[in-house]
């Protein structure tokens, strides 16, 4: 089991140039994540999904869009980077949204800079 | 609005030296207590879910606890290894799954 992997690492873009975070699973979990976490803040969640087909915003949404097509695969696309949008992004995975089996399990992150 | 607070923000402390992180929370119905580890460049590391108030669970050298308002991650003889940063988060009534987190406490064991 890979659990949650993240493509790419390190990324830096320009200011208006779009781009693709990549997120997999091999778990067969149900629900997905989208976080991103600033210095010395805690994580924020972006976008969140309970299955393929259905999405739904979280905290701080804007700038951001995903799909799920897939249960394995939750993009997070950036269409107009802006230098707000420079952060650390964690993808997260969990079986069940509540009750047992909701522990979520992060991937190892990318680190984006916009400039 | 759902809240967690992490204290000390940051902790120092010698090998063996015993102490405890705390979790402040404020939630609309507790669905789950959540602790991770986290080390630098890394993603969290799940740790422990608590449910209930009374309830605790122990991993090692870590042993989490739970009350109506706060959790406690107490570190027995704690070793450089477990140098991390520690996230707090809740899950409340309502929510889809997403977390709150803190902003957690940096601990720091010297040899």
């Amino acid at each position: 089991n890979a659990g949650v992997t993240q493509t790419p690492k390190f990324r830096i873009l320009k200011i208006g140039q779009s781009m693709t975070l990549q997120c997999a699973q091999d778990m067969n979990h149900n629900y997905m994540y989208w976080y991103r976490q600033d210095p010395g803040m805690g994580l924020k969640l972006i976008y969140y999904s309970v299955g393929a087909g259905i999405t739904d915003k979280g905290e701080v949404p804007n700038g951001y869009n995903v799909s799920r097509s897939t249960t394995e695969d939750f993009p997070l696309r950036l269409e107009l980077a802006a230098p707000s949008q420079t952060s650390v992004y964690f993808c997260a995975s969990s079986y069940q949204g509540q009750g047992v089996n909701n522990e979520q399990f992060f991937g190892p992150g990318t680190r984006l800079t916009v400039l | 609005e759902d809240q967690v607070t992490q204290s000390p923000e940051a902790l120092r402390l010698q090998e063996g030296e015993s102490s405890s992180l705390n979790c402040s929370y404020t939630v609309s119905g507790l669905r789950g207590l959540f602790w991770y580890r986290q080390d630098p460049g890394k993603g969290p590391e799940f740790l422990f879910t608590l449910y209930s108030a009374g309830e605790e669970k122990e991993k090692e050298r870590l042993k989490a606890t739970l009350t109506k308002k706060e959790s406690f991650l107490h570190i027995t003889a704690p070793k450089p290894e477990d140098s991390a940063t520690y996230l707090c988060a809740v899950q409340g009534r309502g929510s889809q799954g997403n977390l709150i987190f803190g902003k957690g406490t940096k601990l720091s064991v010297k040899p």
